[in-house]
């Protein structure tokens, strides 16, 4: 009953650094998506994806990639980190659209430095 | 203009107060829409539902949505110290099959204070 799982909880990166922010989802939802939340301005779409093997950009893709091999995984890979891709991270699954049904992890604090 | 206007708070009530968060919205396509409740610290969770216009009610949470006026609302009754969160409405809908996309607003800090 785990639902949406993000790893790593807590990151610190230095500028021009890269990694990869984790997410699995085990309950086969094929909608999965990326979030990021500042403070004081509600959650902005990165990328999501329909289903394995198909992804596409959201609001506010540049910096970012994804992929999405298999239903349950959904990394999201940060090349040569900014001091603006500081803040916190959301990954959600859902199973209908419509918006009904999303589920949230509970989200990676990155700080770039 | 923005997509979704929220109004950022914060807001602060007594225990017991009757608790009115709002949003409008421009794009007229939307027909769901969500509140969620983020606690700090944690995601956000859905909290009510509401496809089109209507009101919708579970318990001390009424939701109403007037599509004729671009404009959402959640109600909290009887308000509880439990209910301090951050509160995000969130809607979707539209053509091209993008309606499992949420557009969220920025969210409105509540605090009940005891």
């Amino acid at each position: 009953n785990a639902g949406v799982t993000q790893t790593p909880k807590f990151r610190i990166l230095k500028i021009g650094q890269s990694m990869t922010l984790q997410c699995t989802q085990d309950m086969n939802h094929n909608y999965m998506y990326w979030y990021r939340q500042d403070p004081g301005m509600g959650l902005k779409l990165i990328y999501y994806s329909v289903g394995a093997g198909i992804t596409d950009k959201g609001e506010v893709p540049n910096g970012y990639n994804v992929s999405r091999s298999t239903t349950e995984d959904f990394p999201l890979r940060l090349e040569l980190a900014a001091p603006s891709q500081t803040s916190v991270y959301f990954c959600a699954s859902s199973y209908s659209t419509g918006g009904y049904g999303y589920t949230f992890g509970s989200g990676t604090r990155l700080t770039v430095v | 203009q923005k997509e979704v206007e929220q109004d950022p708070g914060p807001l602060s009530v007594p225990e017991g107060a009757i608790v009115s968060l709002n949003c409008t919205y421009s794009n007229s396509a939307f027909q769901y829409f969500m509140w969620y409740r983020q606690y700090s610290r944690k995601g956000p969770e859905l909290l009510m539902y509401t496809y089109s216009s209507g009101n919708k009610e579970d318990g001390r949470f009424t939701a109403q949505v007037d599509k004729s006026s671009k404009y959402i609302s959640l109600f909290i009754r009887d308000s509880q110290p439990s209910d301090s969160a951050t509160y995000l409405c969130a809607m979707s809908g539209g053509s091209g099959g993008s309606n499992y996309k949420l557009t969220f607003g920025k969210g409105t800090l509540l605090t009940v204070n005891p």
